[in-house]
């Protein structure tokens, strides 16, 4: 599986903008981008998914480079609740036998 | 409540017992994957089942087993436990595989060997 790289840690202030950013300089082209976030004593929370174009939900939305190489989860508005480690983690389709590979993921902080 | 329910929530027992954690995935969802998560270890991939049959095995030790039955619930079993197996187990399901999505876990099970 291939291996994505993150910070360790990142910083934001209530009510702004955060973008969390991903390298994943060895991705196949049947690889999606998936992003979780995991509050303190809880199960992961699925956030959001892309292959090549960028994606938006209700929760956040999802940049990819050009030549996919990397990506970055956009909030929007950071509160409070939104602190959390963000997992950014390549999957292969269900087909090849896709499962999710979490690393050590960015622990996002927001200051009120 | 993410549809995903694992029982018990807590489990407290002593070295060299043996436990089983229960996963009931979210409705219609065929894939079911175990994660261990340790404060030195982060998320681990132990195993993935696809209705009813093994498909992928990550970092399972051979003291653990599982299995999926036939109303797609699973089961982790944990046997001759040492103090090291404590840790946070997570069950997840995915939905079948001609639709690409994420996977809802479930709140876990806080398991502690005493």
């Amino acid at each position: 599986d291939a291996k994505t790289t993150q910070p360790n840690s990142m910083e934001s202030n209530e009510e702004e903008p955060v973008h969390l950013p991903c390298n994943h300089s060895t991705i196949s082209g049947t690889d999606y981008i998936h992003w979780y976030r995991q509050l303190p004593s809880q199960g992961p929370e699925y956030v959001i998914h892309g292959l090549t174009s960028n994606v938006n939900n209700r929760m956040a939305s999802l940049a990819i480079a050009e030549d996919r190489k990397s990506s970055t989860l956009i909030l929007h508005r950071a509160t409070l609740r939104d602190a959390a480690v963000y997992y950014c983690i390549l999957r292969r389709s269900y087909n090849q036998g896709g499962k999710l590979i979490f690393g050590q993921g960015t622990e996002l902080s927001v200051k009120p | 409540d993410s549809g995903v329910t694992q029982t018990p929530k807590h489990l407290i027992t002593a070295t060299g017992q043996r436990v089983t954690l229960r996963c009931s995935p979210r409705s219609g969802d065929l894939s079911v994957y175990w994660y261990q998560q340790s404060l030195d270890q982060g998320l681990q991939f132990l195993i993935q089942y696809y209705n009813g049959e093994e498909r992928a095995k990550g970092n399972i030790l051979e003291r653990f087993s599982a299995q999926q039955f036939p109303d797609l619930h699973s089961e982790l079993n944990l046997s001759s436990l040492e103090l090291g197996d404590s840790a946070l187990y997570f069950c997840a399901s995915s939905a079948p595989p001609n639709r690409e999505g994420g996977y809802t876990f479930g709140s876990g099970t806080r398991l502690t060997v005493v």
